[in-house]
């Protein structure tokens, strides 16, 4: 069966260190990967899409890896912000719908 | 950027009432549009995929006539939770497709929260 795995479920870390949030899956050949923020009682913001022939891509303080080999994606937020302090969600898309892994908790200590 | 909104942001109803949460795309049209459902520290689960004028496809285990899609038009899709109970309590958000070239990127409405007493 399908399966996103994101590697721990709560990271808590200093302000101005980086964050590094994993994101495993299995039995899918994903074209892209995509990265969500969510904050308490929001919808999912979109941030970084990925593509398969796409190494990786930066935005801002966000940095996205995707490696098909290893079947992984790493997501890294740098100099980290108490504003950064939200779960962020890797999603895939299989079978022409998205699907979510369960999701990091971020938070950055001031 | 755009933009999907959704009305409401929360409802309290008793048991046996139905519920109707409306979704709505402001400044694109929407190829496709998506409801998912999220539990208290869990990820979203897709319940169902509408396109405009078609029936609503669901996912497996949701009960399509106890969750009422009507996707009337490329802006607007609407879920109504028939005869809710406690159990149906939850996180609704949804979602609408933009077409792109090379991908077809989500966005994703604020959510509406429904506590069914």
């Amino acid at each position: 069966s399908q399966k996103i795995e994101q590697n721990s479920e709560a990271l808590n870390i200093q302000e101005g260190k980086t964050a590094t949030l994993t994101c495993n899956y299995t039995n899918y050949s994903p074209a892209y990967l995509q990265w969500y923020r969510q904050d308490p009682g929001r919808g999912p913001v979109f941030l970084l899409l990925i593509r398969e022939n796409e190494k990786e891509k930066r935005k801002e303080r966000l940095k996205v890896t995707f490696d098909t080999t290893l079947k992984q994606s790493l997501f890294h937020i740098t100099a980290s912000q108490p504003a950064d302090s939200a779960t962020y969600l890797c999603a895939l898309m299989g079978d022409y719908k998205l699907s979510f892994g369960a999701g990091t908790t971020v938070t950055v200590r001031a | 950027g755009a933009v999907v909104s959704q009305h409401p942001s929360w409802v309290i109803c008793k048991s046996g009432t139905s519920v109707k949460i409306e979704c709505r795309s402001l400044d694109f049209q929407a190829t496709t549009m998506f409801w998912y459902r999220q539990f208290p520290k869990q990820s979203l689960m897709l319940m169902a995929t509408s396109n405009e004028g078609s029936k609503a496809t669901y996912e497996q285990g949701v009960e399509k006539d106890k969750f009422l899609i009507n996707h009337a038009s490329l802006t607007l899709s609407t879920l109504t939770v028939t005869s809710a109970h406690p159990e149906d309590s939850s996180f609704y958000i949804c979602s609408a497709r933009v077409r792109r070239t090379y991908d077809e990127t989500q966005y994703f409405g604020p959510g509406t929260r429904l506590l069914v007493l």
